[in-house]
């Protein structure tokens, strides 16, 4: 069974550029969630995504936008990268939104020079 | 703001040993703690999970213990093989929060042959 898939795996961009991550869902789940990973820190929590709709949101400046597709895939895009963008950006899928566990996908690794 | 604070930071163990792996939470609106293991270039697994209803649960080799008068919880993983060898991140999540996790900073454990 495919797992949460992501692309691209890795990706170099300048600083004021834009960039557009994408993620798909374990089959049959419907909510998707993002997420930052500063390297040799835990994950920080970006956005989720529930039948198309945003859920939440976490403490991230207006740069960073994200939507959810028919299909339940999602992407995130972050606009005028800086140097402090550079990280791995996980997306994670569940059933639903209440308490249920999340499947983390192997993430994408950004990097903003 | 740090909500969910772990440590050490980094662990090394003999083959055979039982590291253990501590957390501690602020906000008594969390009732759900998951504890993820990730290895280099994937993204986190989950690897157990309790409620504060418990005070321990074990699964396999892996261990939570947990104290809600004190907002601890712990992770012991038993009979520790190399195998074992990744970086292992606490979690907590709020029923009103939805799917968004708050995680530790990690804990790097190393178990030697």
């Amino acid at each position: 069974d495919a797992g949460v898939t992501q692309s691209p795996t890795h990706l170099i961009k300048t600083r004021g550029q834009h960039v557009t991550l994408r993620c798909s869902p374990i089959s049959g789940h419907k909510s998707v969630s993002w997420y930052q990973q500063v390297l040799g820190q835990g994950p920080q929590f970006i956005f989720q995504y529930y039948e198309k709709e945003e859920r939440g949101r976490g403490n991230f400046p207006d740069r960073f936008s994200a939507r959810q597709f028919p299909n339940y895939s999602s992407e995130l895009n972050v606009n005028a990268l800086l140097l402090g963008d550079s990280a791995l950006y996980l997306c994670a899928s569940s059933f639903r939104t209440v308490i249920e566990t999340q499947y983390f996908g192997p993430g994408t690794r950004l990097l903003v020079l | 703001q740090q909500q969910v604070k772990q440590s050490p930071q980094s662990l090394i163990v003999q083959k055979g040993g039982i590291p253990i792996i501590n957390c501690a939470y602020e906000n008594t609106a969390f009732d759900y703690f998951p504890w993820y293991q990730q290895f280099p270039g994937k993204g986190p697994a989950l690897l157990i999970a309790i409620r504060p209803d418990v005070s321990e649960k074990k699964e396999g080799r892996f261990t939570i213990s947990f104290n809600k008068s004190a907002k601890q919880f712990s992770l012991h993983i038993m009979d520790s093989q190399p195998g074992d060898s990744a970086t292992y991140f606490c979690a907590a999540r709020g029923e009103t929060s939805g799917s968004r996790l708050t995680f530790g900073e990690g804990t790097q454990l190393t178990v030697n042959p």
